[in-house]
């Protein structure tokens, strides 16, 4: 599976705007980009995945690179709630349901 | 609609034991994965199974094993327990096995040895 590679850990203020960056340089064209975030004491939490166009949900948006190189999850407004262990995927478009999880992005959120 | 539910939450054995986990998946989903999570080695993939049959295994022991019933429930098995078998074991579930289809977790069963 090809690799992410994401910061360690990243800080915000409540009902700011965060940027959450993912590298995957070796990405293939059929690999999917996923992001899981984990809450404390809970199993991972599918947040929101895309191909190749930008993405919106409910939770957040997805920002892929045009060279697919990279991605950014946004959280438009943070709140405590967000904070959690945030984990970029690669999914190969048939290649079942194996997960390759890396050590995430801990984002910390300020009141 | 209900999410992935897994059976036992919390459970204490010693070393030597077997254990049996379950998951239920969410109504329709046909594929159901698992996971161990510990504070060294993170979330490692341990098996994934669809339409009753195993697809991908991850690189753990023969002491672990798990199957699929008709009704995608699934069940996870550790035989002769050890210390380093104390983790949280996530149990996921997902439509098919499509890159494009998102897993959905359950909340774990943290398995204490003693």
């Amino acid at each position: 599976d090809a690799k992410t590679t994401q910061p360690n850990s990243m800080e915000s203020n409540e009902e700011e705007p965060v940027h959450l960056p993912c590298n995957h340089s070796t990405i293939s064209g059929t690999d999917y980009i996923h992001w899981y975030r984990q809450l404390p004491s809970q199993g991972p939490e599918y947040v929101i995945h895309g191909l190749t166009s930008n993405v919106n949900n409910r939770m957040a948006s997805l920002a892929i690179a045009e060279d697919r190189k990279s991605s950014t999850l946004i959280l438009h407004r943070a709140t405590l709630r967000d904070a959690a262990v945030y984990y970029c995927i690669l999914r190969g478009g048939n290649a079942g349901n194996m997960l390759t999880f890396g050590g995430g992005t801990r984002l910390m959120v300020k009141p | 609609k209900a999410g992935v539910t897994q059976t036992p939450r919390y459970l204490i054995k010693t070393r030597g034991q077997q254990v049996t986990l379950s998951c239920s998946p969410i109504s329709g989903h046909r594929s159901v994965s698992w996971y161990q999570q510990t504070p060294g080695q993170g979330l490692q993939f341990l098996f994934e199974y669809f339409s009753e049959t195993q697809r991908n295994k991850g690189n753990f022991p023969g002491r672990f094993s798990g199957r699929q019933f008709s009704n995608s429930r699934s069940e996870m098995n550790v035989s002769t327990l050890e210390l380093g078998d104390s983790a949280l074991y996530l149990c996921a579930s997902s439509l098919g096995v499509f890159g494009n289809q998102p897993q959905h977790f359950g909340d774990g069963t943290r398995l204490s040895i003693l």
